[in-house]
């Protein structure tokens, strides 16, 4: 069973602060997807990386995908209540459409 | 609509009691995804259709659970005998492609409370 661990679980910061969540497995997977869920909506896809070592930038977020595949983070600069919300890592292995979510990571961010 | 629908939003139940889940996917896509999403945790795989067969069903947690997807369109999650564990976040993604890692688009869920 591939299993991915998130961190930290809960996270509360104020405007403007910067903030990493970590992503990490034992197991290796072939991409990796970032989602962010609000309270009484789905998951909502942010990225995918796929390579070993590859970063992708999407505004004020930064996410990079580990040389092995096991892991990823998520970096956001200048964090602001609007990116208040339930950020989720899932791994797709072999069989490429099954995703393996993590427990996630609530960040708060105070005005 | 533009995006995947669920319904009920809300499901109060007795134990013991059946229940139906529907999901109305985007227009055209072939996958179809169930996961449930228990209170602080990540969505858990439960089962996946491409079109009207149902590819893998390995995260269905007991045979209680059941889901079709008849017509290659709208899906139901049938739980029969619910029990307290059952309660949680049922959520239903579709994306557009066959069995690769295109973007998953989910619905707003329906949240089952089994008393």
């Amino acid at each position: 069973t591939q299993l991915l661990e998130q961190s930290p679980q809960f996270l509360s910061i104020q405007e403007g602060e910067n903030l990493t969540v970590y992503c990490n497995s034992s197991s290796v997977f072939s991409s990796l997807q970032w989602y962010r869920q609000e309270p009484g909506e789905g998951p909502v896809l942010l990225v995918t990386v796929v390579t070993g070592g590859e970063v992708k930038k999407l505004k004020r977020l930064t996410f990079q995908f580990g040389d092995a595949r096991k892991d990823s983070s998520l970096h956001i600069t200048a964090a602001q209540p609007g990116d208040t919300g339930l950020y989720l890592c899932a791994g797709a292995g072999g069989s490429n459409y099954k995703l393996t979510f993590g427990k996630g990571t609530l960040l708060t961010v105070n005005p | 609509g533009a995006g995947v629908s669920q319904s009920p939003r809300y499901k109060v139940a007795k134990r013991g009691q059946d229940v139906a889940l529907r999901c109305d996917p985007i227009s055209g896509h072939v996958s179809l995804f169930w996961y449930q999403q228990a209170l602080g945790q990540g969505p858990e795989f439960l089962t996946y259709f491409q079109n009207e067969a149902q590819l893998d069903k390995s995260g269905l947690p007991s045979d209680r659970f059941f889901a079709e997807r008849p017509e290659g369109s709208v899906s139901t999650l049938k739980i029969q005998r619910t029990q307290q564990e059952d309660s949680a976040v049922y959520l239903c993604a579709s994306s557009l492609g066959g069995p690769r890692l295109d973007e998953q688009f989910f619905g707003p869920g329906t949240r089952l409370t089994v008393l």
